[in-house]
């Protein structure tokens, strides 16, 4: 079935350095992709998304990718500071008549000091 | 986590018990979503509500019941519970056909 994925499940990264999570996903169809935030106890936060006619979209110190050839979304954090440690969720959607979106598994980011 | 907010936090039921979740949102969206977030899963689609009618029951257990009475509310109704069905519930809000969802902070269900 159609699926989104991530390939990471921890990324441990320094202080300071840049981090890049990435996503997989199957569904072709997909025009619009998500990523979300989720600090521990508490819900998912937004952080950045883009539409499938764009490649790259910007941030304050965040980047989203997306290689729609090889169906693949990443997220680019600058600068990682330790309020990033969080999980990280990528969406996607798509038009069926309705817009639902579809979650991958997370990846946790963990920034040392 | 301002604009959507969940009540109670925590809750522990047993499995005869009978309790129900809140859900209200502040931002003038007028399409609510309850989602089921466990250990290893994804977060998984329970419900969807547009303009209070429910436009998606993604094959939930009739054991959880859900109620929209107007935009800015919505209930999760739980009787008979297994525990399995411990997880955090989130709610979510947005406007319908529009993608990004606003997210509560959740309520942590433990089922005895």
């Amino acid at each position: 079935g159609e699926s989104v994925g991530l390939h990471l499940p921890t990324l441990s990264v320094q202080e300071g350095d840049n981090s890049i999570i990435n996503c997989a996903y199957s569904n072709s169809a997909s025009d619009y992709f998500i990523w979300y935030k989720q600090e521990s106890g508490k819900g998912p936060q937004f952080i950045i998304d883009i539409r499938s006619n764009m490649d790259k979209r910007q941030g304050q110190r965040v980047t989203v990718l997306l290689n729609k050839t090889v169906k693949h979304l990443s997220l680019q954090i600058a600068a990682t500071q330790p309020g990033d440690s969080a999980v990280y969720f990528c969406a996607e959607s798509w038009d069926t008549g309705r817009r639902a979106l579809t979650f991958g598994s997370g990846t946790r980011l963990q920034v040392q000091p | 986590e301002t604009g959507v907010t969940q009540t109670p936090r925590h809750l522990v039921m047993g499995m005869t018990n009978k309790k129900s979740l809140k859900c209200e949102q502040h931002l003038g969206h007028n399409a609510m979503y309850w989602y089921k977030q466990s250990a290893k899963k994804p977060l998984e689609l329970m419900f969807v509500y547009s303009l209070e009618e429910r436009v998606e029951n993604n094959s939930v257990p009739s054991r959880f019941s859900p109620e929209c009475p107007n935009s800015s509310h919505l209930f999760l109704h739980l009787h008979t519970l297994q525990p399995e069905d411990s997880a955090l519930y989130l709610c979510a809000s947005s406007f319908p056909g529009l993608d990004e969802q606003f997210f509560g902070p959740g309520t942590r269900l433990t089922v005895l």
